[in-house]
């Protein structure tokens, strides 16, 4: 059975772009979480949509959004991007509805921003 | 922020040898789990431990909780090679819909 994938694997971006990030879960999966994880530091939690309802937010600014799609595949937007912004992005699926059950998580995509 | 606070930051043993991390946390939770990394990629879901569990199993790992120290332990025996990742505790806090990481223990098992 696939795994949760993400695309793309990396990315490089300058400051004041905007980038997408696609996430496609376990199948039969209906939650999608979404993680920034900085290096050197552990992951932190920005989403969580289950059904396609927003069920969690993180302390991140507007400039994060994201949305889930019928088939519960995710896409995590971030606008004017910041140095800053620089990480590993982890989307995490999860058969059960809240982000603290066990999560099952993909590869990452590496972000730079120049 | 960050909740748990794993302890060490950074462990080297050698194969063989049994190897304890430990995770600290300050707010009360649903449940705590532990997560293996390698080199910067996803997470591995290695085991959840409930607020009202004591001890759990899962092969060569071993965890417990206690809540009244608010602190949890993974001990992984006969350690190999393969086991050198980070790994992170992630609580489950009670009235929160997100699980918080710390900051990870680095572990290097030398062959």
């Amino acid at each position: 059975d696939a795994g949760v994938t993400q695309s793309p694997t990396h990315l490089i971006k300058t400051r004041g772009q905007q980038v997408t990030l696609r996430c496609s879960p376990i199948s039969g999966h209906k939650s999608v979480s979404w993680y920034q994880q900085v290096l050197g530091q552990g992951p932190q939690f920005i989403f969580q949509y289950y059904e396609k309802e927003e069920r969690g937010r993180g302390n991140f600014p507007d400039r994060f959004s994201a949305r889930q799609f019928p088939n519960y595949s995710s896409e995590l937007n971030v606008n004017a991007l910041l140095l800053g912004d620089s990480a590993l992005y982890l989307c995490a699926s999860s058969s059960l509805p809240r982000s603290t059950d066990t999560q099952y998580f993909g590869p990452g995509t590496r972000l730079t921003v120049l | 922020s960050q909740q748990g606070e794993e302890d060490p930051q950074a462990l080297s043993i050698q194969e063989g040898e049994n190897a304890t991390m430990n995770c600290s946390y300050k707010t009360s939770i649903n449940n705590l789990q532990w997560y293996r990394q390698n080199s910067g990629r996803g997470l591995v879901h290695l085991i959840l431990i409930r607020s009202n569990e004591r001890e759990k199993h899962s092969g060569r790992l071993r965890v417990t909780l206690d809540t009244s120290k608010k602190s949890s332990s993974l001990l992984i025996t006969a350690s190999r090679a393969a086991d050198t990742a980070s790994y992170f505790c992630a609580t489950g806090q009670v009235g929160s819909e997100k699980l918080v990481f710390g900051k990870g223990t680095k572990l290097t098992v030398n062959p």
